[in-house]
């Protein structure tokens, strides 16, 4: 079974420009949950899609928003980026059953985003 | 709030044993343990619910104290591979879904 796929890998990026990531998860798996990775703050939440629908929401500003289609796949967005959006994007999928079941996640090799 | 993981850092010598500690002041559903190795994601290790399932890897055991919402990570007789940064994520039961709120990592360095 073919893991966890994000692109780009590796972006660089100015200050005021905005940024599309995209994740593939697993097949079968329905929900992804992205988080944000830096050396000060360690793996922090962004936010988790299932069946297209936005369940749950870290504490990001407004301007990091995300969605997901029908196929499962994710994207997230950020926009007027900063300096302090420099950081290894991580995307997680997981095989989220509707019975409120908790299942392992599985990560993706993240995309390195620099703001300059 | 994120959970507090202690130690920080630990330095072990191949065959020793180590603990890693993950305290949350939340009431949890779930924790769960992740380790990442350098310019790598991180990876699934093991589950532990609310009522005492696990889920997770054979050579490597936790456990779950739900009164004091705190879970252990137990790595015995450590081996090389063993070496990266331990994530406990926690999981609570005010969130609708799958949602991991992870500690600041304990590094754990196994040397020959």
């Amino acid at each position: 079974k073919a893991g966890v796929t994000q692109t780009p890998r590796y972006l660089i990026k100015t200050r005021g420009q905005q940024v599309t990531l995209s994740c593939s998860p697993i097949s079968g798996h329905r929900s992804v949950s992205w988080y944000q990775q830096t050396p000060g703050q360690g793996l922090q939440f962004l936010f988790e899609y299932f069946s297209e629908t936005q369940r749950n929401k870290g504490n990001f500003p407004g301007r990091f928003s995300g969605r997901q289609f029908s196929n499962s796949r994710s994207e997230m967005n950020v926009s007027t980026l900063e300096l302090g959006d420099s950081a290894l994007y991580l995307c997680a999928s997981s095989f989220y059953g509707d019975r409120g079941e908790t299942y392992e996640q599985y990560f993706g090799p993240g995309t390195r985003l620099t703001v300059t | 709030q994120q959970p507090v993981q202690s130690p920080q850092a630990v330095i072990l010598r191949e065959g020793e044993d180590a603990v890693i500690n993950c305290s949350s002041s939340k009431a949890l559903y779930s924790v769960h343990w992740y380790r990442q190795k350098h310019g790598e994601a991180p990876v699934f290790l093991m589950i532990l619910l609310k009522g005492g399932e696990q889920k997770g890897h054979d050579k490597i055991s936790a456990s779950f104290n739900e009164k004091k919402q705190q879970s252990s990570l137990y790595l015995t007789a450590s081996q090389l591979s063993y070496s990266g940064t331990y994530f406990c994520g926690t999981e609570s039961f005010n969130n609708a879904g799958n949602m991991l709120t992870f500690g600041g990592g304990t590094r754990l360095m196994v040397k020959p």
